[in-house]
């Protein structure tokens, strides 16, 4: 019973570096999600796919990018870390409906010195 | 502009005692809205739903009541135990159109 895991659970990184985090279910939901959680602002969506291959924005779509070329993976990849970006990530998942009950990963906390 | 607002970041009350967390939506396009409960260190989790076609649904110690007029929207919880210390985000969505917004969430103290 894995349901949906994150790793890695924590990463230190420099500024300009490439960072991916990884999001893995075994569910087979369709819908996967990336939330960031940071004080004052609650979550906030980054990117969620719909399907292999179908990706969107969300809210804070900037300076990261995803990719689903499998249902059960979904990395997010921070191309150049900045400070800003210094947060707690969330993957989560769903079955068919978008606006159905999220399952959400144990969270990837990331610092960018 | 903020969707989903939750006033108050922090709430204590006494072990026992009723806790009432509260959510405001502005998109009167939001039909389905979700309570989810976080602990340090791990992920949200749900923990109960409404739909905008009820104005009360409850789950054990649990109640979510909407108010549409207002657009408004609460969490009861009865009796309440320290295990319920957690963050509590509130969540809107346009049901088959858009992802979950979340509020910035509410810390509950229960106190022993």
């Amino acid at each position: 019973d894995a349901g949906i895991t994150q790793s890695p659970r924590y990463k230190i990184t420099e500024t300009g570096r490439q960072v991916t985090l990884m999001c893995h279910q075994t569910w087979s939901h369709s819908y996967m999600f990336w939330y960031r959680q940071d004080l004052g602002h609650g979550l906030r969506l980054i990117y969620y796919s719909a399907a292999a291959d179908i990706t969107d924005k969300g809210e804070v779509p900037d300076g990261y990018v995803v990719s689903r070329s499998k249902t059960e993976n979904f990395p997010l990849t921070l191309e150049s870390a900045t400070r800003s970006q210094t947060s707690v990530y969330f993957c989560a998942s769903t079955g068919e409906v978008v606006t159905g009950e999220l399952f959400f990963g144990e969270g990837s906390r990331l610092t960018v010195l | 502009d903020q969707q989903v607002k939750q006033n108050s970041p922090s709430l204590s009350v006494q072990e026992g005692r009723i806790s009432i967390l509260n959510c405001d939506y502005t998109n009167s396009m939001f039909d389905y809205f979700l309570w989810y409960k976080k602990y340090p260190a791990e992920g949200p989790t749900f923990l109960i739903s409404i739909s905008s076609i009820k104005d009360k649904n409850e789950d054990g110690r649990f109640t979510v009541f909407l108010n549409k007029s207002a657009k408004h929207l609460s969490l009861h919880i009865v009796p309440s135990q320290p295990g319920d210390s957690a963050v509590y985000f509130c969540a809107a969505s346009q049901s088959g159109n858009t992802p979950l917004v979340f509020g910035k969430g509410t810390r509950l103290s229960v106190i022993a």
